[in-house]
Protein backbone atom coordinates (compact mmCIF):
# COMPACT_ATOMS: atom_id res chain seq x y z
CA UNK A 1 0.00 0.00 0.00
CA UNK A 2 0.67 3.81 -0.47
CA UNK A 3 1.91 5.07 2.90
CA UNK A 4 3.18 9.11 4.02
CA UNK A 5 4.14 9.49 7.57
CA UNK A 6 4.82 12.48 9.17
CA UNK A 7 4.71 13.32 13.26
CA UNK A 8 0.88 13.87 14.62
CA UNK A 9 2.08 16.93 17.03
CA UNK A 10 5.05 18.92 17.65
CA UNK A 11 6.31 21.74 19.97
CA UNK A 12 8.81 24.79 19.30
CA UNK A 13 9.77 28.07 21.13
CA UNK A 14 9.39 31.10 18.97
CA UNK A 15 12.18 31.89 17.39
CA UNK A 16 13.53 28.34 17.54
CA UNK A 17 14.26 26.64 14.30
CA UNK A 18 12.12 23.12 13.91
CA UNK A 19 12.39 20.29 11.46
CA UNK A 20 9.39 18.43 10.25
CA UNK A 21 9.97 15.24 8.63
CA UNK A 22 7.91 13.31 6.27
CA UNK A 23 8.58 9.53 5.02
CA UNK A 24 6.97 7.91 2.18
CA UNK A 25 6.54 4.49 0.82
CA UNK A 26 4.42 5.05 -2.99
CA UNK A 27 4.29 3.46 -6.07
CA UNK A 28 6.92 5.55 -7.72
CA UNK A 29 7.35 9.27 -7.09
CA UNK A 30 6.77 12.34 -8.62
CA UNK A 31 7.15 15.24 -6.21
CA UNK A 32 6.41 15.97 -2.79
CA UNK A 33 4.59 18.86 -1.55
CA UNK A 34 4.65 20.77 1.48
CA UNK A 35 1.06 22.51 2.66
CA UNK A 36 0.61 24.60 5.61
CA UNK A 37 -2.73 25.10 6.99
CA UNK A 38 -3.95 27.07 9.76
CA UNK A 39 -6.90 25.68 12.06
CA UNK A 40 -9.66 26.57 10.25
CA UNK A 41 -8.44 27.67 6.79
CA UNK A 42 -7.33 26.68 3.60
CA UNK A 43 -4.16 24.46 2.79
CA UNK A 44 -1.74 26.86 1.16
CA UNK A 45 1.15 25.46 -0.62
CA UNK A 46 4.33 25.88 0.21
CA UNK A 47 6.70 24.13 -1.46
CA UNK A 48 7.68 21.78 -4.48
CA UNK A 49 10.62 19.07 -4.41
CA UNK A 50 11.26 16.84 -7.28
CA UNK A 51 15.07 16.65 -7.45
CA UNK A 52 16.76 15.81 -4.29
CA UNK A 53 18.54 18.34 -2.13
CA UNK A 54 17.19 21.37 -0.75
CA UNK A 55 15.13 24.20 -1.71
CA UNK A 56 15.05 27.37 0.74
CA UNK A 57 12.58 29.82 0.57
CA UNK A 58 13.23 32.79 3.29
CA UNK A 59 12.42 31.10 6.67
CA UNK A 60 10.60 28.31 5.30
CA UNK A 61 13.00 25.39 3.31
CA UNK A 62 12.40 21.84 1.87
CA UNK A 63 14.67 19.06 1.21
CA UNK A 64 14.07 15.53 -0.31
CA UNK A 65 16.02 12.48 -0.75
CA UNK A 66 14.51 10.03 -3.34
CA UNK A 67 16.90 7.21 -2.08
CA UNK A 68 15.08 7.03 1.40
CA UNK A 69 11.85 7.98 0.69
CA UNK A 70 12.74 11.16 3.24
CA UNK A 71 11.78 14.81 3.50
CA UNK A 72 12.27 17.43 6.30
CA UNK A 73 10.55 20.89 6.21
CA UNK A 74 13.11 23.16 7.95
CA UNK A 75 10.99 26.24 9.73
CA UNK A 76 13.79 29.32 11.06
CA UNK A 77 13.34 31.88 13.28
CA UNK A 78 9.93 30.93 14.42
CA UNK A 79 6.93 33.21 15.00
CA UNK A 80 3.47 32.38 16.94
CA UNK A 81 1.99 32.97 13.49
CA UNK A 82 3.81 29.32 12.19
CA UNK A 83 1.58 27.50 14.88
CA UNK A 84 -0.32 25.39 12.15
CA UNK A 85 -0.57 22.18 10.58
CA UNK A 86 1.84 21.26 8.19
CA UNK A 87 0.54 18.50 5.06
CA UNK A 88 3.11 16.39 3.53
CA UNK A 89 1.71 14.93 -0.44
CA UNK A 90 3.68 12.51 -2.92
CA UNK A 91 2.85 12.62 -6.51
CA UNK A 92 3.21 8.85 -7.37
CA UNK A 93 3.84 6.95 -10.57
CA UNK A 94 -0.05 7.88 -11.85
CA UNK A 95 0.14 11.44 -10.58
CA UNK A 96 -2.14 11.06 -7.82
CA UNK A 97 -1.69 12.68 -4.80
CA UNK A 98 -0.80 10.78 -1.92
CA UNK A 99 -1.21 12.63 1.24
CA UNK A 100 -0.09 12.33 5.26
CA UNK A 101 -2.36 12.95 8.11
CA UNK A 102 -0.56 16.62 8.81
CA UNK A 103 2.01 17.50 11.44
CA UNK A 104 0.40 19.99 14.18
CA UNK A 105 2.89 22.62 15.01
CA UNK A 106 2.62 24.34 18.53
CA UNK A 107 4.60 26.98 19.13
CA UNK A 108 5.01 28.68 22.56
CA UNK A 109 6.38 31.79 23.55
CA UNK B 1 -7.16 37.01 0.14
CA UNK B 2 -7.96 32.81 -1.21
CA UNK B 3 -8.55 32.92 -4.62
CA UNK B 4 -10.97 30.05 -4.39
CA UNK B 5 -14.35 30.41 -2.43
CA UNK B 6 -16.71 28.29 -0.59
CA UNK B 7 -20.32 28.11 0.90
CA UNK B 8 -21.46 27.78 3.12
CA UNK B 9 -18.75 27.87 5.82
CA UNK B 10 -20.34 25.76 8.14
CA UNK B 11 -24.03 23.23 7.55
CA UNK B 12 -25.10 21.54 9.76
CA UNK B 13 -28.05 19.18 8.63
CA UNK B 14 -30.01 15.90 9.24
CA UNK B 15 -29.85 12.79 7.42
CA UNK B 16 -32.77 13.17 5.90
CA UNK B 17 -32.03 16.43 4.28
CA UNK B 18 -30.55 17.87 1.09
CA UNK B 19 -28.18 20.11 0.76
CA UNK B 20 -25.51 21.60 -1.48
CA UNK B 21 -21.91 22.75 -1.08
CA UNK B 22 -21.10 25.48 -3.63
CA UNK B 23 -17.06 26.40 -5.02
CA UNK B 24 -16.08 28.97 -6.70
CA UNK B 25 -12.52 29.92 -8.21
CA UNK B 26 -11.23 33.50 -9.73
CA UNK B 27 -8.08 32.13 -10.88
CA UNK B 28 -8.75 31.14 -14.31
CA UNK B 29 -8.04 27.31 -14.00
CA UNK B 30 -9.38 24.55 -15.58
CA UNK B 31 -9.19 21.95 -12.69
CA UNK B 32 -10.94 21.48 -9.63
CA UNK B 33 -11.07 19.10 -6.84
CA UNK B 34 -13.43 17.61 -4.42
CA UNK B 35 -11.63 16.25 -0.91
CA UNK B 36 -12.92 15.21 2.62
CA UNK B 37 -10.68 16.07 5.30
CA UNK B 38 -11.55 14.37 8.98
CA UNK B 39 -9.78 15.12 11.99
CA UNK B 40 -5.98 13.66 12.14
CA UNK B 41 -6.65 11.40 8.68
CA UNK B 42 -4.88 12.25 5.36
CA UNK B 43 -7.10 14.27 2.99
CA UNK B 44 -9.54 11.94 1.10
CA UNK B 45 -9.82 13.09 -2.68
CA UNK B 46 -13.29 12.48 -4.13
CA UNK B 47 -13.93 13.83 -7.56
CA UNK B 48 -11.39 15.82 -10.10
CA UNK B 49 -12.59 17.44 -13.09
CA UNK B 50 -10.60 19.03 -15.94
CA UNK B 51 -12.07 21.13 -18.56
CA UNK B 52 -15.62 20.67 -16.92
CA UNK B 53 -14.88 16.55 -17.70
CA UNK B 54 -15.07 14.45 -14.48
CA UNK B 55 -11.60 12.85 -14.64
CA UNK B 56 -11.59 11.06 -11.09
CA UNK B 57 -14.30 9.43 -9.04
CA UNK B 58 -12.37 7.74 -6.10
CA UNK B 59 -15.40 5.12 -5.03
CA UNK B 60 -17.72 8.19 -3.35
CA UNK B 61 -20.96 7.01 -2.36
CA UNK B 62 -23.30 8.20 -4.61
CA UNK B 63 -24.93 9.78 -1.78
CA UNK B 64 -22.24 12.24 -2.65
CA UNK B 65 -23.07 14.37 -6.43
CA UNK B 66 -20.60 16.80 -7.90
CA UNK B 67 -21.49 19.01 -10.48
CA UNK B 68 -19.10 21.32 -12.58
CA UNK B 69 -21.61 23.53 -14.98
CA UNK B 70 -17.94 25.31 -15.77
CA UNK B 71 -14.45 25.93 -14.89
CA UNK B 72 -15.23 28.20 -12.30
CA UNK B 73 -18.10 26.52 -10.42
CA UNK B 74 -17.88 22.97 -8.43
CA UNK B 75 -21.17 21.73 -6.94
CA UNK B 76 -21.37 19.02 -4.05
CA UNK B 77 -24.61 17.84 -3.70
CA UNK B 78 -25.94 15.57 -0.67
CA UNK B 79 -28.86 13.67 0.39
CA UNK B 80 -29.26 11.35 2.81
CA UNK B 81 -25.98 11.37 4.77
CA UNK B 82 -24.69 9.53 7.67
CA UNK B 83 -23.15 10.63 10.62
CA UNK B 84 -19.84 9.21 9.05
CA UNK B 85 -19.93 12.00 6.81
CA UNK B 86 -19.27 15.15 9.05
CA UNK B 87 -15.50 16.35 8.19
CA UNK B 88 -14.56 19.34 6.52
CA UNK B 89 -14.51 19.64 2.58
CA UNK B 90 -12.65 21.38 0.77
CA UNK B 91 -12.31 22.50 -2.65
CA UNK B 92 -9.20 22.73 -4.86
CA UNK B 93 -8.15 23.97 -7.95
CA UNK B 94 -5.33 24.06 -10.39
CA UNK B 95 -4.18 25.25 -13.86
CA UNK B 96 -5.32 22.00 -15.31
CA UNK B 97 -4.73 20.56 -18.90
CA UNK B 98 -1.71 18.81 -17.45
CA UNK B 99 -2.77 17.66 -14.14
CA UNK B 100 0.75 15.58 -13.54
CA UNK B 101 2.70 18.50 -11.82
CA UNK B 102 -0.25 21.01 -10.85
CA UNK B 103 0.39 22.72 -7.73
CA UNK B 104 -3.47 22.82 -6.21
CA UNK B 105 -4.57 25.65 -4.57
CA UNK B 106 -7.56 25.21 -2.03
CA UNK B 107 -10.90 27.11 -0.12
CA UNK B 108 -11.50 27.76 3.03
CA UNK B 109 -13.62 24.20 3.69
CA UNK B 110 -17.29 24.02 4.49
CA UNK B 111 -17.62 22.32 7.92
CA UNK B 112 -20.33 19.68 7.96
CA UNK B 113 -21.94 18.11 10.76
CA UNK B 114 -24.76 15.30 9.97
CA UNK B 115 -27.13 14.67 12.98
Amino acid sequence: GQNIDQPTEMTATEGAIVQINCTYQTSGFNGLFWYQQHAGEAPTFLSYNVLDGLEEKGRFSSFLSRSKGYSYLLLKELQMKDSASYLCAVLDSNYQLIWGAGTKLIIKP
Amino acid sequence: ETGVTQTPRHLVMGMTNKKSLKCEQHLGHNAMYWYKQSAKKPLELMFVYNFKEQTENNSVPSRFSPECPNSSHLFLHLHTLQPEDSALYLCASSPGGDLNTDTQYFGPGTRLTVL
